[in-house]
């Protein structure tokens, strides 16, 4: 089976602008979750969709939202970017509450 | 609150010094714990899930044990290509909080050969 995929793989923006990342998930996995990392921070949380429906959310401002689409594709945007939004940010699938697995990540810089 | 915390936060291992590596968890009712490996700049793989204490599991140098209360990562005789931040994360059955998995600040294991 194929990994899970992220796009882009890296991204370079400036404050203000607006920044949508995509994560495609394995085939037969439904739910779907995003992750900021940053150096010395571990994981943090963003939010969890499953079928389409966000079930869990993390403690980030409204500026981080995100979907997932029918076939479980799921993209996360990032409006009015702060320099502090620079960081890794991972997806990762599982078929449920389940064992996680983790895309590659998007590494995104904000200047 | 449910809590997971990992020790030592950085470990220095000579090639084939065996050691552990801890991960202490407070929840409510536990539903899986999960350890992974990342290496600098990718994203975390999956190493073992454990449901039960006393559940054990291993690969290649690495066994994984869990207990009521913690659960350890054995690394056997390490190699320098067994570097890497180890994560840990606890999933509840506290449905309160819609099952979220708590993650532990993981370890930075360098094995120097």
């Amino acid at each position: 089976k194929a990994g899970v995929t992220q796009t882009p793989r890296y991204l370079i923006k400036t404050r203000g602008q607006q920044v949508t990342l995509s994560c495609s998930p394995i085939s037969g996995h439904r739910s779907v979750s995003w992750y900021q990392q940053t150096p010395g921070q571990g994981l943090q949380f963003l939010f969890e969709y499953f079928s389409e429906t966000q079930r869990n959310k993390g403690n980030f401002p409204g500026r981080f939202s995100g979907r997932q689409f029918s076939n479980s594709r799921s993209e996360m945007n990032v409006s009015t970017l702060e320099l502090g939004d620079s960081a890794l940010y991972l997806c990762a699938s599982a078929t449920d509450q389940e064992t996680q697995y983790f895309g590659p990540g998007t590494r995104l810089l904000v200047l | 609150e449910d809590q997971v915390t990992q020790s030592p936060e950085a470990l220095r291992l000579q090639e084939g010094e065996s050691s552990s590596l801890n991960c202490s968890y407070t929840v409510s009712g536990l539903r899986g714990l999960f350890w992974y490996r990342q290496d600098p700049g990718k994203g975390p793989e999956f190493l073992f899930t454990l449901y039960s204490a006393g559940e054990e599991k291993e690969k290649e140098r690495l066994k994984a044990t869990l207990t009521k209360k913690e659960s350890f990562l054995h690394i056997t005789a390490p190699k320098p290509e067994d570097s890497a931040t180890y994560l840990c994360a606890v999933r509840s059955n506290n449905a309160g909080n819609n099952r979220k998995l708590i993650w532990g600040l993981g370890t930075s294991l360098a094995v120097n050969p």
